[in-house]
């Protein structure tokens, strides 16, 4: 079965350090997601991708966060510089065109810790 | 606005017990799909089940079942004969026009032997 491949799976970086996150999508998944989800609660969009265009970046925290899917196909988010409220899971996900949700897959995740 | 609210934080029940894990959904949308997916200690998020609003047949997978009542805005998720290994977090959410998911707070489920 295809899969949503992240990593690293698991990030330890201290507070003001930079850090970044891999995805690949399912092949032919031209939706491309990010979610954040703080321990305990769900998870929160924070950038939508088509293709390698931005469709919805409303809740990325732009001053250090930053997205990029640069030929339509993987992608990455960086922190720069890290907070300590960073600490969270970070969830990516793709789906097929089609604006219903068929085929929305989730990805391991990764869980990133801030000291 | 849209919003999905599971009330329920924390269940714990006896294994073999019949469990419901409530869900109410908001939303203006007249076109608008909900879904269900577990959550295990490992983190992945799996999917359960995907309803569009036009559908409101009861579904059964197993032990699993699913009633969506458009009626009262709910979306609500019954294990029957829970396992152990249902223990998980159990996240509803609401597939909006954009194609994001909105997802409610989750529900801790502890299936116990």
């Amino acid at each position: 079965e295809a899969e949503v491949a992240q990593s690293p799976r698991y990030k330890i970086t201290e507070k003001s350090q930079a850090v970044a996150f891999w995805c690949d999508p399912i092949s032919g998944h031209a939706t491309l997601y990010w979610y954040r989800q703080i321990l305990g609660q769900g998870p929160e969009l924070l950038v939508q991708f088509q293709d390698e265009s931005v469709v919805d970046d409303s809740q990325l925290p732009k001053d250090r966060f930053s997205a990029e899917r640069l030929k339509g196909v993987d992608s990455t988010l960086k922190i720069q510089p890290a907070e300590l409220g960073d600490s969270a899971m970070y969830l990516c996900a793709s789906s097929l065109e089609g604006g219903r949700g068929y085929g929305y897959t989730f990805g391991s995740g990764t869980r990133l810790t801030v000291v | 606005a849209q919003k999905v609210t599971q009330a329920q934080t924390e269940i714990s029940v006896v294994e073999k017990e019949d469990v419901t894990l409530d869900c109410v959904y908001e939303t203006r949308d007249t076109t608008y799909y909900l879904f269900w997916y577990k959550q295990p200690p490992s983190g992945e998020l799996v999917f359960l089940i995907r309803r569009n609003s036009f559908d409101e047949q009861n579904e059964i997978s197993g032990r699993y079942s699913w009633n969506f009542q458009k009626s009262t805005s709910s979306f609500n998720f019954t294990i029957t004969a829970s396992q152990v290994v249902d223990s998980a977090v159990y996240f509803c959410a609401l597939y909006n026009q954009g194609g994001k998911l909105i997802f409610g707070q989750g529900t801790e489920l502890s299936v116990k032997p």
